[in-house]
């Protein structure tokens, strides 16, 4: 059973048209991140939640936003997607921000901006 | 800052062969090593993890790595390669300094398997 579930699969949108994506879990974790993974690239830490405490990376830009109305469920906001916002954008959790914490993470939404 | 190299863009290896996935970090203390495999259409999956003791560290699916600290690797094995294992594989480390438990992640290495 998913423990981590991303919706859509696969997202389409246009050139500065807000997009949101959305992530579920069913582990009751206190933590949530969003990472970013480029074509063939290393997954990016966006930002992450510990509880409701919102930590955004130094070089995260301000057009990526994020929600988290409740335990469960944390959104990707993207205000104006740019082609090069382009990517999998892959959410996972954990228990913890103890060191070595395992991550459990989702499928992942492919956007595409066209 | 630190950083993980994963040298192997590609690898392509035969069904029941060994399987090596290079991994170098760049950290001026001991980082905290992980290695995670993304199936096609999957979430990342963690398969073992390294943080102190034995360099040597035994994961799932029998796969298993170690811990060179002369070499700055954390080298990912496998004795024998099931077509299962056909996915991506990506080294990644933390620091006892990282905020919020960041990973710091390779760029991965694809692995095919032959029949």
């Amino acid at each position: 059973d998913a423990m981590v579930i991303q919706n859509p699969r696969y997202q389409v949108t246009q050139f500065g048209k807000p997009v949101t994506l959305s992530c579920s879990q069913t582990l009751n974790h206190n933590v949530m991140y969003w990472y970013q993974q480029k074509s063939s690239q290393a997954p990016k830490l966006l930002f992450h939640y510990y509880d409701k405490d919102f930590n955004n990376e130094a070089d995260t830009p301000d057009n990526f936003q994020s929600r988290r109305p409740n335990t469960s469920f944390c959104f990707l906001d993207i205000r104006s997607p740019g082609l090069g916002d382009a990517a999998m954008y892959l959410c996972a959790t954990s228990g913890t921000t103890g060191l070595g914490e395992k991550l459990f993470f989702g499928s992942g939404t492919q956007l595409s901006v066209l | 800052a630190q950083s993980v190299t994963q040298p192997d863009i590609h690898i392509t290896v035969s069904e029941g062969a060994s399987l090596e996935l290079r991994c170098n970090y760049s950290y001026g203390a001991t980082p905290y090593l992980f290695w995670y495999v993304q199936s096609p259409g999957q979430g990342l999956q963690l398969l073992l993890k390294y943080f102190s003791g034995d360099t040597l560290v035994q994961g799932i699916k029998g796969f298993e790595a170690e811990f060179k600290r002369s070499q700055s690797s954390f080298n990912l094995r496998k004795p024998s390669v099931h077509w299962s294992d056909a996915a991506e594989y990506f080294c990644a480390l933390t620091t006892i300094k990282a905020a919020g438990n960041k990973l710091t992640f390779g760029g991965g290495t694809r692995v095919l398997v032959k029949p």
